[in-house]
């Protein structure tokens, strides 16, 4: 069972936003400001989107935002592409032995 | 450009020992964490370990301290990960990572950069 958890899959029509939420506890997602969100396409390595829970490395489409509160936080696509259908895994940092923690991974299906 | 290329594919029975590799390019490998993360076929990504090459300060998740270990040679840029005796659920495939920002401090800030990914199959 993973540490963080998010839906197992959200779906939405070109054009739409959606929001995929990543649910941890005080110790990790609601104790620090250090969830990341990653895409990951079949076959390919995972990308980095989402840092510090609400920074988008350079060359990340701005459609991309990330958000936290309490312990949830969520990264929101707005005008979904085809292209954005893939994997997402939310990761943060933990205050327990094991330092860093992802989520289970939610599939995003482009209508 | 920083890239970190990865070795390749491989194929081992149980209880075979094994080392894959990762070699940095682009960036001062002495300066950024690298980490590893498992990938088991059709399942979620699971945080294993990082090492900081400057000083070979590494860390692993409890779940694979004692079962892998991590390491570096940064006199060829290049971090590792191996196993002594592995098992069939050893079956996965393995990306190594740098995280985002430098320094000796663990800043958990996402892994910016990934290798292609190792495929490892144990399977007698």
């Amino acid at each position: 069972q993973s540490a963080l958890t998010q839906p197992a899959s959200v779906s939405g029509s070109p054009g739409q936003s959606i929001t995929i939420s990543c649910t941890g506890t005080s110790s990790d997602v609601g104790g620090y400001n250090y969830v990341s969100w990653y895409q990951q396409h079949p076959g390919k390595a995972p990308k980095l989107m989402i840092y510090d829970v609400s920074n988008r490395p350079s060359g990340v489409s701005n459609r991309f935002s990330g958000s936290k509160s309490g312990n949830t936080a969520s990264l929101t696509i707005s005008g979904l592409q085809a292209e954005d259908e893939a994997d997402y895994y939310c990761s943060s940092y933990t205050s327990s032995s094991t330092l860093e923690v992802f989520g289970g991974g939610t599939k995003l299906t482009v209508l | 450009e920083v890239q970190l290329v990865q070795s390749g594919a491989e194929v081992k029975k149980p209880g075979e020992s094994l080392k894959i590799s990762c070699k940095g390019s682009g960036y001062s490998f002495t300066s950024y964490w690298i980490g590893w993360v498992r990938q088991m076929p059709g399942k979620g990504l699971e945080w294993m370990g990082i090492i900081y090459p400057g000083d070979s300060d590494t860390r692993y998740s409890p779940s694979f301290q004692g079962q892998v270990t991590i390491s570096a040679d940064k006199s060829i840029s290049t971090a590792y990960l191996q196993w002594s005796s592995l098992k069939a659920s050893d079956t996965a495939m393995y990306y190594c990572a740098r995280l985002r920002g430098s320094g000796s401090y663990y800043n958990p800030v996402g892994f910016q950069h990934w290798g292609q990914g190792t495929l490892v199959t144990v399977s007698s």
